[in-house]
């Protein structure tokens, strides 16, 4: 079975532009989530969609943004585009059932000059 | 909010030796744990998990050990390789298992 799959690997924009990062989760799996992962924060939580609608989301400004489709791949935006954006985003896929833990791809490298 | 804290930064540890990643959460409400390796470039990868009705559980050459009383977890990894060098984050699963609070992170460095 295949794991989650992101795209693009790397990616690099300049200040004010906007990004689309996308995320397949493993067959069968229909919650996803979003992580965004920096040096001095951490991992930290974006989001979380399932049947195509957000249902939990973190702390980050509303430049960040997600949408589900109805396959269950997910797509993440961010408009705007700060330095300090520059981050790994990671998506992770789920069952939702007991003791299924949510499994990561391995993230697409965001670069802001 | 609550949050998932690690104790050590960075452990450095030779080719064979036993190594413990410890980790302390605050939410005491919480019932399911996981442990993730992250390797250079990867995302993080799954190596154990524990519910909050079990103090140990065992994989292969990982132990995870759960203390309810006083919020901590640790990983142990027996006969550590250069393979196993990585970082080590600790997460609490959200209760509809979709979402996870990480720690910071250990660094493990395994000399050979």
């Amino acid at each position: 079975k295949a794991g989650v799959t992101q795209t693009p690997r790397y990616l690099i924009k300049t200040r004010g532009q906007q990004v689309t990062l996308s995320c397949s989760p493993i067959s069968g799996h229909r919650s996803v989530s979003w992580y965004q992962q920096t040096p001095g924060q951490g991992l930290q939580f974006l989001f979380e969609y399932f049947s195509e609608t957000q249902r939990n989301k973190g702390n980050f400004p509303g430049r960040f943004s997600g949408r589900q489709f109805s396959n269950s791949r997910s797509e993440m935006n961010v408009s705007t585009l700060e330095l300090g954006d520059s981050a790994l985003y990671l998506c992770a896929s789920s069952l939702l059932t007991e003791n299924s833990p949510l499994h990561f791809g391995n993230g697409t490298r965001l670069t802001v000059t | 909010g609550e949050s998932v804290g690690l104790h050590l930064p960075t452990l450095s540890v030779q080719e064979g030796d036993n190594s413990i990643i410890n980790c302390a959460y605050s939410n005491s409400a919480s019932d399911y744990f996981i442990w993730y390796k992250q390797e250079s470039g990867k995302g993080p990868q799954f190596i154990i998990d524990i519910r909050s009705n079990m103090d140990k559980r065992q994989g292969q050459r990982v132990t995870v050990l759960l203390n309810k009383t006083v919020k901590h977890l640790s990983l142990q990894i027996a006969a550590t390789q250069p393979g196993d060098s990585a970082v080590y984050f600790c997460a609490e699963v959200n209760s509809g298992y979709s979402t996870l609070t990480f720690g910071k992170g250990t660094m493990l460095l395994v000399s050979p």
